[in-house]
């Protein structure tokens, strides 16, 4: 069945450093989108790619999507402390949505 | 506008007991589901539905129920909670299919003793 693998599952930076999280899936996706979740919240979609080889920014966050529509990445230029909290993948097929485990950002001050 | 409603936002229960978790939204959307969220595994489907009077099952059904006689409510059922059913468990809605970005609910942080 489709899976959607997430890395890494825990990133520490220093406030200021960048962060990357990388997202693959192991069959080719009708789209992809990335989710954040706060500490003691709920997910919040940030964004959707469609078209293979997609780039889209953010300010400070940047979404790429793999040229095979089976891989995806999330950067984020000079962290900042509000941006702490888990980022997902989801990686969505004909009819469905596999989300990734996601990968949950400390940014020390 | 409230999105998606989820009641109660915490529950403790004991081995055995049902309950039901509510969801509900007023965004007029047709699909509607619920997933379990358990550290270090992500979100994981429990069920869905695409519409009044239709739902099916997720990646991990066993031990739930649901019913969707509405647009708008999709309550999820435990029948007999158990230890392993210990979880956040969110709701979560959308104007498309499936595939389509999703609104999410609070949640509803169970424990069952």
């Amino acid at each position: 069945g489709q899976q959607v693998m997430q890395i890494p599952q825990y990133q520490h930076v220093q406030e200021g450093e960048d962060f990357t999280t990388y997202c693959n899936s192991s069959t080719t996706l009708s789209n992809i989108q990335w989710y954040k979740q706060r500490p003691g919240g709920h997910p919040v979609f940030l964004i959707q790619l469609v078209k293979s080889g997609e780039v889209k920014k953010q300010k400070r966050l940047t979404f790429q999507f793999g040229e095979a529509k089976k891989n995806s990445s999330l950067h984020i230029t000079a962290t900042q402390t509000t941006d702490v909290g888990t980022y997902f993948c989801a990686g969505a097929g004909a009819n469905n949505l596999f989300f990734g485990t996601g990968t949950r950002l400390t940014v020390i001050p | 506008n409230a999105g998606v409603t989820q009641t109660p936002k915490f529950q403790v229960l004991k081995t055995g007991q049902s309950m039901t978790l509510q969801c509900a939204q007023d965004m007029n959307h047709e699909y509607m589901s619920w997933y379990r969220q358990d550290p270090g595994m992500g979100l994981r489907l429990i069920h869905y539905s695409v519409g009044a009077g239709i739902t099916d099952q997720g990646e991990v059904p066993n031990g739930y129920n649901v019913s969707r006689s509405t647009t708008e409510d999709f309550p999820l059922r435990l029948l007999s909670a158990a230890p392993s059913q210990t979880s956040v468990y969110f709701c979560a809605s959308s104007s498309g299919y499936s595939n389509q970005p999703q609104h999410f609910g609070d949640g509803t942080r169970l424990s069952i003793l």
